[in-house]
């Protein structure tokens, strides 16, 4: 069973602040996707990352796959309040039983206040 | 079309009804997905239709149904549900291939089941 552990769960911050959120494995991932998600909609796709070592920017929001595919991170720089979400990490295996599934990691939940 | 969609939004129904959730892509993806969600936590798997054919059921109990009658449609039937079933109920979609895993994989906005 694959799981991913994403931190902080929780996190406050003034807006122009920067922040970073984890997700860490022991499971090797064939790709891993961020998502993020306002109350009473569906999770929208941010970036996908399927190489280690990967490095993604959007705008302010810079994402990292880790060298063996195992761990990722996201970085909001100048955090502003419509950055407030739920993030979410989530990574696909290739093949097996899990063919096709998605982990969740927890989420993290942000506020940006202005 | 890059959108998955879902009907209805809403949906309030009594622990007698039977109702079905709907769930329609154009994007030529061949699997599609069921997920439940909680308020504040990441979507839970359901089930996972892989070219038409369930290939995933986690444990979910009977009074949920899936079903896949098409590429493009995902229903997902209720009967008989509890009000601890009361959720967002998500709708996603993605192409799977051999070596790559579901890539693509697109959400729709949720229906959120109330049951009374």
């Amino acid at each position: 069973t694959q799981l991913l552990e994403q931190s902080p769960q929780f996190l406050s911050i003034q807006e122009g602040e920067n922040l970073t959120v984890y997700c860490n494995s022991s499971s090797v991932f064939s790709s891993l996707q961020w998502y993020r998600q306002e109350p009473g909609e569906g999770p929208v796709l941010l970036v996908t990352v399927v190489t280690g070592g990967e490095v993604k920017k959007l705008k302010r929001l810079t994402f990292q796959f880790g060298d063996a595919r195992k761990d990722s991170s996201l970085h909001i720089t100048a955090a502003q309040p419509g950055d407030t979400g739920l993030y979410l990490c989530a990574g696909a295996v290739a093949g097996g039983t899990s063919y096709g599934k998605l982990t969740f990691g927890q989420g993290t939940i942000l506020t940006v206040h202005p | 079309d890059t959108e998955v969609t879902q009907t209805p939004k809403h949906l309030v129904m009594g622990m007698t009804n039977k109702k079905s959730l709907k769930c329609e892509q154009h994007m030529g993806h061949r699997a599609m997905y069921w997920y439940k969600q909680k308020a504040k936590k990441p979507p839970e798997l359901m089930f996972v239709y892989s070219y038409e054919k369930l290939s995933i059921n986690e444990s979910v109990p009977s009074r949920f149904s899936p079903e896949c009658p098409n590429s493009s449609l995902l229903n997902l039937h209720l009967h008989a549900l509890q009000p601890e079933d009361s959720a967002l109920y998500l709708c996603a979609s993605s192409q799977v291939a051999p070596g790559q895993g579901a890539y693509g994989y697109t959400f729709g906005s949720g229906t959120r089941l109330t049951v009374v």
